[in-house]
């Protein structure tokens, strides 16, 4: 069966640290990866997707993504957050529907 | 220019109730899909429709179901609704067919509480 996994459900960092947040898919196809971020309040915002071709990809607001596809991964990567950066990650797989895994809440201290 | 919007926002409903939902997806959009969205939990793929047609369906009972209309607005609705229904609803559309590399827009989603 299809499934996305997030490694980590809460990640508490301070102002400037480094981030990365893992996700695994099992998917037996061409896959379309994506990640998602939903700031408290707001609806769900597309940070970055990969469809095919360079395996890093950069997305909005200084966040940065890679496919490896012997992990069949797709961690998503910022060398320094900010306390805006507070919010629940998704990463999801799709091609005609999108996986999500169960996301990852984020906190960022000033 | 707008996005997504889905009606209502916020939704009470009584088990064993029947629900609409709806949702207008961004204007040139053809694709629309629904998921659901457990607290504490990911958005669950519900349906997708493009060009009125139904073009997948997830795991859910057919107590749910949706259609999408000529102006590609879509409806879903949920009968007999279970104390599990609750959640907060979510309409994605996109601009090209399912088949297609493309992303989905979502909307702010209509959270439904059933008593």
């Amino acid at each position: 069966a299809q499934s996305v996994s997030q490694h980590n459900h809460h990640v508490i960092l301070s102002e400037a640290a480094s981030l990365e947040l893992g996700c695994n898919y099992s998917y037996g196809g061409t896959v379309n990866l994506f990640w998602y971020v939903q700031y408290p309040g707001q609806h769900l915002q597309l940070l970055l997707k990969y469809f095919s071709g360079d395996p890093l990809v950069k997305g909005i607001k200084g966040f940065e993504a890679e496919f490896i596809k012997s992990k069949f991964s797709f961690n998503l990567r910022k060398p320094s957050v900010q306390w805006s950066d507070t919010a629940e990650y998704f990463c999801a797989v799709g091609y005609n529907k999108l996986i999500f895994g169960a996301g990852t809440r984020l906190a960022v201290h000033p | 220019d707008a996005g997504v919007t889905q009606s209502p926002t916020h939704l009470i409903k009584t088990r064993g109730q029947q629900v609409t939902l709806r949702c207008s997806p961004i204007s040139g959009h053809k694709s629309v899909s629904w998921y659901q969205q457990v607290l504490g939990q990911g958005p669950q793929f519900i349906f997708q429709y493009y060009e009125k047609e139904e073009r997948g369906r997830g795991n859910f009972p057919d107590r749910f179901s949706a259609r999408q209309f000529p102006n590609y607005s879509s409806e879903l609705n949920v009968n007999a609704l279970l104390l599990g229904d609750s959640a907060l609803y979510l309409c994605a559309s996109s601009p090209s067919p399912p088949a297609d590399n493309t992303e989905a827009f979502f909307g702010q989603g209509t959270r439904l509480t059933v008593v």
